[in-house]
């Protein structure tokens, strides 16, 4: 059975710190998702990570793959208050194509 | 946005009634996936279509059945729905090569 783990679920911090949010999970993947949801709303794509080393960068958001760990990260560079959200990372199974998500990170940047 | 709809938004309904939640889509993607939200547990799945009639079970299936008759449609029945059904649903689409993956905007449902 498949496992994703996030830590931490729950992060405050200040305005202009750096952090990263880790994804592990246990079975054979190169497929990861990251997505952030806002309260009350869907979620909304943020990363596509498709193979071993990838690695992708959107403004102060920036994701990395390593498969043979089985481990993603989404790091945060100075955090603004506007990225205070709950960020999901979910897997792909290779094996079937069922896609199992973490419990999420809520993410409280004070301004 | 990509084009992914859900039916009803909101519904409230009674123990033991059967209930069925649309998906549709226009963007002709393969996979189609069912997620229920819920306080502490994240989005846990539900059903999975990987074709049309092609569907497999997810992590919480027990209640639930699911038909895809249509590319663009896939459906989720709550047999005889309970209150520990009661959550926001969500619909996800992905294309075959997993370039793509989008939610829907959830549907909302109470069972008093």
């Amino acid at each position: 059975e498949l496992k994703v783990e996030q830590n931490p679920l729950f992060l405050s911090m200040q305005e202009g710190k750096n952090y990263t949010i880790y994804c592990d999970y246990s079975t054979t993947s190169d497929r990861l998702y990251w997505y952030r949801q806002d309260p009350g709303k869907s979620l909304e794509s943020l990363f596509v990570l498709l193979s071993n080393g990838a690695v992708k960068q959107e403004g102060r958001l920036m994701a990395s793959l390593d498969t043979k760990a089985r481990l993603s990260t989404l790091h945060i560079t100075a955090a603004v208050h506007d990225l205070s959200a709950t960020y999901f990372c979910a897997v792909v199974m290779n094996r079937d194509d069922k896609i199992i998500f973490g419990k999420g990170t809520r993410l409280h940047i004070l301004p | 946005d990509a084009g992914i709809t859900q039916s009803p938004r909101h519904k409230v309904t009674e123990t033991g009634t059967p209930v069925t939640l649309r998906c549709h889509q226009t963007e002709n993607h393969r996979y189609m996936y069912w997620y229920r939200q819920d306080p502490g547990h994240g989005l846990r799945l539900i059903h999975y279509s990987y074709g049309v009639k092609d569907t497999d079970k997810g992590e919480v299936s027990d209640g639930y059945s699911v038909s895809r008759s249509k590319t663009e449609d896939f459906l989720l029945t709550l047999e005889s729905a309970t209150s520990s059904q009661t959550s926001v649903y969500f619909c996800a689409i992905r294309n075959l090569a997993g370039r793509e993956q989008y939610f829907g905007p959830g549907t909302r449902l109470t069972v008093t």
